[in-house]
C-alpha cells in the first residue's frame, strides 16, 4: 500500500512565523504535490514537483514556497504567516507508470492567530 | 485552464442507486478521476476513465464521455458509509497537475 504521511494533523501558528509542513512518501513516487482545501472552494494546488529538486508553481503558489531535497520528501513553506493561509493542507503523490493516480495523506489542519 | 463542475449536495436513501455528474471543459485532456473524501479525512482513489465508456468496479461504477466533456460515478446499493464527498479532476495533456472539482457532498439516510 502506498502510505503519504504529514509531519503534524493538526498546527496552530502566529501571523508572521515562517511554517514548515514536511510529506513523506514511502513508494518511490517521481511527483509530489501541495494542495489546500477550503470549504466552498475545493482543493487548490500550490506546487507540485516532479523530481528532486524540481518544482512548478500551481494554482495558488504566493505566500508559499517548497523544498524537495530527496525524492520521498516534499516540504511547503510559508514564509511568513498570515491568516488567510488558514486551512487543511494535503500532501499527494503519483507514480508515472501508475496512470499517475494521486495519493492522498492525512492532511494538516493549519490555524495562524 | 478548466471549468470542472458537480453538483454541491446530493441526499438518497440506503439500498438505493445515485449518478454523481461531473462536466468539464479543457483546452487538452488526459484522464478523469473520481475521488472519496469522508468528512476529516484524506480522498481515496476510487476510479480512472481516459477513454470513453463504463469502469465498473465493484458496487462503483465511473462514465465518461470525452466528446461531451461528461463523467458521472454511479453507486449502487448505497450505504451508509457511502455518506461523503465526492471529488471529480480531471488531468490535462502534458500535465501532471490535477484540477478538481469543487466536489458533491452525499448524504445517504436510512
Amino acid at each position: 500500500d502506498v502510505k503519504v504521511t504529514q509531519s503534524s494533523r493538526y498546527l496552530v501558528k502566529r501571523t508572521g512565523e515562517k511554517v514548515f509542513l514536511e510529506c513523506v512518501q514511502d513508494m518511490d513516487h517521481e511527483n509530489m504535490f501541495w494542495y489546500r482545501q477550503d470549504p466552498g472552494l475545493g482543493l487548490r494546488l500550490i506546487y507540485f514537483s516532479y523530481d528532486v529538486k524540481m518544482k512548478e508553481k500551481g494554482d495558488i503558489p504566493e505566500g508559499y514556497s517548497v523544498s524537495r531535497e530527496k525524492k520521498e520528501r516534499f516540504s511547503l513553506i510559508l514564509e511568513s504567516a498570515s491568516t488567510n493561509q488558514t486551512s487543511m493542507y494535503l500532501c499527494a503523490s503519483s507514480d508515472t507508470s501508475n496512470q499517475e493516480t494521486q495519493y492522498f495523506g492525512p492532511g494538516t489542519r493549519l490555524l495562524v492567530l | 485552464g478548466q471549468n470542472i463542475d458537480q453538483p454541491t449536495e446530493m441526499t438518497a436513501t440506503e439500498g438505493a442507486i445515485v449518478q454523481i455528474n461531473c462536466t468539464y471543459q479543457t483546452s487538452g485532456f488526459n484522464g478523469l478521476f473520481w475521488y472519496q473524501q469522508h468528512a476529516g479525512e484524506a480522498p481515496t482513489f476510487l476510479s480512472y476513465n481516459v477513454l470513453d465508456g463504463l469502469e465498473e468496479k465493484g458496487r462503483f461504477s465511473s462514465f465518461l464521455s470525452r466528446s461531451k466533456g461528461y463523467s458521472y460515478l454511479l453507486l449502487k446499493e448505497l450505504q451508509m458509509k457511502d455518506s461523503a464527498s465526492y471529488l471529480c479532476a480531471v488531468r490535462e495533456a502534458d500535465g501532471y497537475a490535477l484540477n478538481f472539482g469543487k466536489g458533491t457532498s452525499l448524504l445517504v439516510t436510512p
